[in-house]
């Protein structure tokens, strides 16, 4: 079975500055996505960013980039020049490739906050 | 993923009653996820929903729940006999279908039992 582990319950960071948040995962799969997805307030769950794990390079969305370790399970999310409206839950998940699309597998989560 | 709608968006029910929640996915998906979170948690899979087919309901706690996906008309959720414990916000996702499109969420349903 898959597991994904957020070690850290909450992170602040200032306006502006980079942030990066960690995510570990445990699978005996090969073929994989897996994504950040982000929970404001409001609950609505967004896709930030996602990784193909066959592909080497770490996938980038403006802002936000990761750092995909495949041999060591590890999948950082970073966030450069933070801003207000990126305070959230943030949550790592993990999708296994299937012939058809498989369920997600989610992180316990962090909570970020956006200091003025 | 503005197009996947659920309803309602709170619900309170009492001990004993049955909920029953909607999603009706984006146009021209035929898949349905279900998650439930519970508070201060992240989301965990329920079940998973074709047209008139349920695909996986691994995550579907053995009694009281139940899901479908009917040929027309939302997927319905339904919880029979609700207690605390069921008070959760419960998230629907839809897809396109074979191989791998993004998950696009609804907004969720936030469900209250007194």
């Amino acid at each position: 079975a898959q597991t994904v582990t957020q070690s850290q319950p909450e992170m602040s960071v200032q306006e502006a500055e980079t942030v990066t948040l960690s995510c570990t995962y445990d699978t005996s799969e090969n073929n994989y996505y897996l994504f950040w997805y982000k929970q404001p307030p409001s609950r609505q769950m967004i896709l930030v960013i996602r990784q193909e794990a066959y592909k080497q390079q770490n996938a980038t969305e403006n802002r936000f980039s990761v750092n995909f370790q495949k041999a060591a399970k590890s999948f950082s999310l970073k966030i450069s020049d933070s801003q207000l409206g990126d305070t959230a839950m943030y949550f790592c998940a993990f999708m296994k490739l299937a012939y058809n699309t498989d369920k997600l597998i989610f992180g316990t989560g962090t909570r970020l906050q956006v200091f003025p | 993923n503005a197009g996947v709608m659920q309803n309602p968006r709170h619900l309170v029910r009492r001990r004993g009653q049955e909920a029953r929640l909607r999603c009706s996915p984006m146009k021209g998906h035929s898949h349905v996820y279900w998650y439930r979170q519970l508070p201060e948690e992240g989301l965990k899979f329920m079940v998973y929903l074709q047209k008139e087919n349920i695909i996986d309901e691994s995550g579907m706690p053995k009694e009281r729940f139940s899901a479908e996906f009917p040929k027309e008309g939302p997927s319905i959720l339904r919880i029979q006999q609700v207690v605390r414990g069921d008070s959760a916000a419960y998230f629907c996702a839809s897809v396109l279908g074979l191989l791998y499109n993004e998950q696009f969420f609804g907004p969720g349903t936030r469900l209250t039992v007194l």
